[in-house]
């Protein structure tokens, strides 16, 4: 069981290129996360997806976009990278309600020069 | 958002020792508690969850829970270099609805020989 799997593992940008970090899961849970993960700052959420055909706004979403393709895929865009986007990117899903765990991918770090 | 305060560390303990981490949060909301480790260059998995107030016990781990008083921990007996990483707290609500895990900043843990 595969889990939450995410690519690429790591990405090194140019400012101003873009590009989409991928990211699937294989447990059948309705909600999926994006968060980055920056020194001393914890995990910060971009953006979520409630269940298949939403999304919403995170706490840090500018500069961002999502796609949810279908219950499985999750994905997040870069337009135009800026390095302030240098970070460490998790994508995790979980079930709908409380009490329920969130399963992390391996992560991206992505490094914009 | 959820409040959700954690001394950021890092704490440091021998090998053998008891480490106490702390965590408090200000959504009164909030009923069970997740703890989440995260490894060094890795992503957070599950360790532990509380859903009432009083102690929950798992091998070396125990979690404490006060809803009182808002403050939930997390002790680990007998540490082990192993158990050196990051510690995030993650609040729950009890059930239902459009729940979006929200995480602490966590807590360095560096256990040494």
């Amino acid at each position: 069981n595969a889990g939450v799997t995410q690519t690429p593992k790591f990405q090194v940008l140019k400012t101003g290129q873009s590009m989409t970090l991928q990211c699937a899961q294989d447990m059948n849970h309705n909600s999926m996360y994006w968060y980055r993960q920056d020194p001393g700052m914890g995990l910060r959420l971009i953006y979520y997806s409630a269940s298949e055909g939403t999304t919403d706004k995170g706490e840090v979403p500018n500069g961002y976009n999502v796609s949810r393709l279908n219950k499985r895929e999750f994905s997040l865009r870069l337009e135009s990278a800026a390095p302030s986007q240098t970070s460490v990117y998790f994508c995790a899903s979980s079930e709908v309600g409380g009490n329920t765990e969130a399963f992390f991918g391996q992560g991206t770090r992505l490094t914009v020069v | 958002q959820k409040e959700v305060e954690q001394n950021s560390g890092p704490l440091s303990v021998p090998e053998g020792a008891i480490a106490s981490l702390n965590c408090t949060y200000s959504d009164r909301v909030s009923q069970s508690f997740f703890w989440y480790r995260q490894y060094s260059g890795k992503s957070p998995e599950l360790i532990m969850s509380i859903y009432s107030n009083g102690d929950k016990e798992d091998g070396r781990f125990t979690a404490q829970l006060n809803k009182a008083s808002q403050y939930v921990s997390l002790l680990i007996r007998d540490s082990q270099p192993s158990d050196s990483a990051t510690y995030l707290c993650a609040p729950q609500p009890a059930s239902g609805g459009s729940y979006i895990p929200t995480f602490g900043r966590g807590t360095s843990l560096i256990v040494h020989p």
